[in-house]
Order: C-alpha cells, then structure tokens, then sequence
C-alpha cells in the first residue's frame, strides 16, 4: 500500500539558511500533519491543514511556515535556521471522517526527514 | 492541555515473554488513544488504537485496554520476538476534529533471544 512520502531524507544546512521540508500524503488522504523529533524525543506536534487550510496549530517557531495544496501535499518552510532546529521532522496524514458527530483519525506517519544544522 | 506520561522507559524481556507499557493522560476529554512502534531510523509505525467508548482491543499479539475512570490505557504484547524490539509511543488526542496527538516520552523494549 502506498505510504507517506517525505522529501528529502535528510538536509544539511548552515545556521541562518532557510530549508523546505517537502510531504506527500496516502492517496486520497486530505489531512496533513507535521511534528518535529528531537534526539531520544517523542514526536512533538508543529501545525496541520485540512483542505488546504490550517487546523491547528501547536509549538512551531514564527520562523517556520507551512501550507497545503491543492493536491494535498504539504511543504514545511523553514528560515533562519538555528543548531536547535536539527531534529526529526515527520509528516503524518489521514482521512478526515466523521460518525456521529466524533471524528477519528488514524495518523500515518511517513519516513521522516533529518534535519542538521551547523 | 493534554499531558501523557508513559512507563517503562525501558524494558528487557526474553524472547517469549509478555511485555506491558503503561500510560496515564490527564485531559478527561481526550477520547483516542494510539500507539505508534519506532524503529531505529524510521517513522512512527501506528500498530494499535482504542476509542473511548471501548475498553479493550485486540490485534494477534498485541492488546491494548483503556481505563477512563483512572485516565490510564496500557499495551500488551505477548510471545514477544526479537523483531519487537524497537522504541514504543503511546499517544492521546483531546480533540474532536483534527487531532494532534500528544506523545508519551517512549518506552524501548529490548527482547533478547
């Protein structure tokens, strides 16, 4: 089955550089959301889209911006990079649907993409 | 906001073995509860999830029960294999809608054979 797809792997950047995380989600999935994971971290959630909008937003950096398009897949821009933001960052993504009210949704989380800076 | 401890934070068993990984949230609203496997390397691997309105799941070797009333949910893995050996997240969601998820800080399980 096809998975989430992340570009690219990993990334080297000078400190001050700006770098563009790039993910594609499942097929069909219109929901996309990044976290960011430090060294023996847990995954920390940044910002989501639904349907090209963002739906929610969490601890991501004014420096970091992000958005969807119109065929889903989401890119994570990131500027004035800093040795902090060397990390895991994931992309996960899933379908948006809703019973009774109460919506669930399973979270697939792609490869990831490590991020260094120096 | 959501708070999810998670424990062990590290646990050794042998191949065989049943292993249990405890978490307690703290938002009495959260109402989804995954969890994910991590492989050195690799992304989160979701393996298991239970909803609020259940109060215990089972997938093959893997279970997982759900306690509202104390806020607590575990994962119970039986017959462990060394192939299980990797890094295991377990994670609550407070919202309805769109749910970030909310990590514990990770148990590594280490199954010898």
């Amino acid at each position: 089955a096809a998975g989430v797809i992340q570009s690219p792997r990993h990334l080297i950047k000078e400190k001050r550089e700006t770098a563009t995380l790039k993910c594609y989600p499942i097929p069909r999935h219109d929901t996309v959301y990044w976290y960011q994971q430090g060294p023996g971290q847990d995954p920390q959630f940044l910002i989501s889209f639904y349907e090209k909008m963002q739906s929610d937003k969490g601890s991501i950096p004014d420096r970091f911006s992000a958005q969807q398009f119109s065929d889903y897949h989401s890119e994570l821009n990131m500027s004035s990079l800093e040795l902090g933001d060397s990390a895991l960052y994931f992309c996960a993504s899933s379908l948006y649907l809703r019973t009774s009210g109460v919506s669930y949704n399973e979270q697939f989380f792609g490869p990831g993409t490590r991020l260094t800076v120096l | 906001g959501e708070n999810v401890e998670q424990h062990p934070s590290t646990l050794s068993v042998q191949e065989g073995d049943s292993a249990v990984i405890k978490c307690t949230y703290s938002d009495s609203a959260s109402n989804y509860f995954p969890w994910y496997k991590q492989e050195l390397g690799k992304g989160p691997q979701l393996i298991i999830d239970i909803r609020s309105n259940v109060g215990e799941k089972k997938d093959q070797r893997i279970a997982v029960t759900l306690n509202k009333t104390a806020k607590h949910f575990s994962l119970h893995i039986t017959e462990t294999q060394p192939e299980d050996s990797a890094v295991y997240f377990c994670a609550a969601s407070s919202r309805t809608g769109f749910q970030k998820l909310v990590f514990g800080t990770g148990t590594r399980l280490l199954v010898s054979p």
